[in-house]
C-alpha cells in the first residue's frame, strides 16, 4: 500500500527560485525521508527526519514536519539546472516493525534554465 | 561511498525464460531490498532481507524469488517471465533497521519481456 503520496506531480520553474514539494503519509512514523533520482538513474538519498522534529536543513535543503496532519514539506532554495530530477518521500511500514520503507509516487521537478 | 552494483543496465528476455537480476553492496550492509519501478505507481518492494539466508516478502513478491547466499549479494530471480514484469528493478541496501537509515540503491536493471 502506498504510505506517502506528494504534491504536486509535476511542477516547473525558473532556475533561481525556490521549489517546494509535500508529502502526506496515513499511519504513524518514527522518521521520514526523502530521496532524490535523477532520469535513468537510482534513488540518492537527501535528508531523514525523525517524528519528534520539526524541520532541518542540508545545504540548501529544508524539510519540515508536522506530524498532527500526517505530512512533510521540501523545500530547495535558489535551485539549479542540475536539480531537476523526481523526489520521493519515504516512511517506515510500522506493520512491518520498521525494517521497510514505503515510497510515495513521487514530485517530477523541472528547473528551466 | 556506498556502492551498490546491479549487474546489467539493460536487459531483453523471453516470456517463460528464468531471468536472475544480481545485486552486490560493497559496505556490509545487513539489509538488502529489491524493488520494482513503473509510471504512476512508484516504487514497490517485491522482497528484503536482513541478513544471510534470510528473506521477508515485501507488497509484491509473485512471480518473485530472492537468494542471499552471501552478504554482500542479494539475487532475485524470476521464475517463468511473463511480459507484465517489464519494469525498472532497482537494489538497495541498508545498514541497521531498515526504516531508520538512508538506502543506498544501484542505477537500476531495465527489464524488457518479449
Amino acid at each position: 500500500s502506498q504510505q506517502g503520496e506528494e504534491d504536486p506531480q509535476a511542477l516547473s520553474i525558473q532556475e533561481g527560485e525556490n521549489a517546494t514539494m509535500n508529502c502526506s503519509y496515513k499511519t504513524s512514523i518514527n522518521n521520514l525521508q526523502w530521496y532524490r533520482q535523477n532520469s535513468g538513474r537510482g534513488l540518492v538519498h537527501l535528508i531523514l527526519i525523525r517524528s519528534n522534529e520539526r524541520e532541518k536543513h542540508s545545504g540548501r535543503l529544508r524539510v519540515t514536519l508536522d506530524t498532527s496532519k500526517k505530512s512533510s514539506s521540501l523545500l530547495i532554495t535558489a535551485s539549479r539546472a542540475a536539480d531537476t530530477a523526481s523526489y520521493f518521500c519515504a516512511t517506515g511500514d510500522p506493520n512491518f516493525g520498521n525494517e521497510k520503507l514505503t515510497f510515495g509516487t513521487g514530485t517530477r521537478l523541472t528547473i528551466i534554465p | 561511498d556506498v556502492k551498490v552494483t546491479q549487474s546489467s543496465r539493460y536487459l531483453v528476455k523471453r516470456t517463460g525464460e528464468k531471468v536472475f537480476l544480481e545485486c552486490v553492496q560493497d559496505m556490509d550492509h545487513e539489509n538488502m531490498f529489491w524493488y520494482r519501478q513503473d509510471p504512476g505507481l512508484g516504487l514497490r518492494l517485491i522482497y528484503f532481507s536482513y541478513d544471510v539466508k534470510m528473506k521477508e516478502k515485501g507488497d509484491i513478491p509473485e512471480g518473485y524469488s530472492v537468494s542471499r547466499e552471501k552478504k554482500e549479494r542479494f539475487s532475485l530471480i524470476l521464475e517463468s517471465a511473463s511480459t507484465n514484469q517489464t519494469s525498472m528493478y532497482l537494489c538497495a541496501s541498508s545498514s541497521g533497521q531498515g526504516a531508520f537509515q538512508p538506502q543506498h540503491f544501484g542505477d537500476g536493471t531495465r527489464l524488457s519481456i518479449l
